[in-house]
C-alpha cells in the first residue's frame, strides 16, 4: 500500500526566496512519484515525475525534486520564488507494480508568495 | 494534441435533485478515465475509474455513479444529491497500457466542476 504525507498545509515565502515543499511517502514497492500544481479553479497540471534513474528530477517552471529513498522523501524546490508560483501543490505516489488507478495524492500545500 | 473538456464549470443544486457531470477527451483513443473529488483542505479522493467502455470501478461507496457510454466520454451522476456531495469534481485521463511502463503515466486533468449542494 502507498501513502503520502505533505508537511505543512500552507507555506509562505518572499518573492525571490527559496521554495521548499515537503513530501514523504510510504510504499511497499518501489514508487513512482509525482508533483502536480493546481491554480485556483483549475485542474491539476503535472510539474515533474520520478520513475527510475537520476534521483534529481527537473520539471517545468524551474521546479525540481529529489528522490531520497533512505528518507522516503520527494521534496519540491525552486531556488527563487516568483509571484506566479502561488498555487496549491500536490505530491502523489503510485506503485511500480500497480496501475495508474492507484495513484495516491497528498492533501496538498498551498504556496503563497509575499511581494 | 490531447484535450479534456469538463462541464459545467460551476453548479448549484438543491438537496435531493439529480446530477449529471460530463467529461470528454479528444486526441487520444481508449484512455483510462477518472473522476476525483476535492474537498476544501483535503486531497483528491478517487471516486471512479474506467479502463474501457462500460467498465467502471468504484473506489468508495457513495451516493454517486459513473458511466462510460463512449470511448472518450465519462459521466458522473447522482439520483438524489446530499449536502455532503458538495465539492470540486475533477475528471482526468491517462494512457492505457498493460505494460508496467504505463504505470508512471501521469494524469491529465480537466478544469473541474465546483458543485454546491444547498
Amino acid at each position: 500500500a502507498q501513502s503520502v504525507t505533505q508537511l505543512g498545509s500552507h507555506v509562505s515565502v518572499s518573492e525571490g526566496a527559496l521554495v521548499l515543499l515537503r513530501c514523504n511517502y510510504s510504499s511497499s514497492v518501489p514508487p513512482y512519484l509525482f508533483w502536480y500544481v493546481q491554480y485556483p479553479n483549475q485542474g491539476l497540471q503535472l510539474l515533474l515525475k520520478y520513475t527510475t534513474g537520476a534521483t534529481l528530477v527537473k520539471g517545468i517552471n524551474g521546479f525540481e525534486a529529489e528522490f531520497k529513498k533512505s528518507e522516503t522523501s520527494f521534496h519540491l524546490t525552486k531556488p527563487s520564488a516568483h509571484m506566479s508560483d502561488a498555487a496549491e501543490y500536490f505530491c502523489a505516489v503510485s506503485g511500480r507494480y500497480s496501475s495508474a488507478s492507484k495513484i495516491i495524492f497528498g492533501s496538498g500545500t498551498r504556496l503563497s508568495i509575499r511581494p | 494534441s490531447q484535450t479534456i473538456h469538463q462541464w459545467p464549470a460551476t453548479l448549484v443544486q438543491p438537496v435531493g435533485s439529480p446530477l449529471s457531470l460530463e467529461c470528454t477527451v479528444e486526441g487520444t483513443s481508449n484512455p483510462n478515465l477518472y473522476w476525483y473529488r476535492q474537498a476544501a483542505g483535503r486531497g483528491l479522493q478517487l471516486l471512479f475509474y474506467s479502463v474501457g467502455i462500460g467498465q467502471i470501478s468504484s473506489e468508495v461507496p457513495q451516493n454517486l455513479s459513473a458511466s462510460r457510454p463512449q470511448d472518450r466520454q465519462f459521466i458522473l451522476s447522482s439520483k438524489k444529491l446530499l449536502l455532503s456531495d458538495s465539492g470540486f469534481y475533477l475528471c482526468a485521463w491517462s494512457v492505457i497500457s498493460e505494460t508496467p511502463s504505463s504505470y508512471n503515466s501521469p494524469l491529465h486533468f480537466g478544469n473541474g466542476t465546483r458543485l454546491t449542494v444547498t
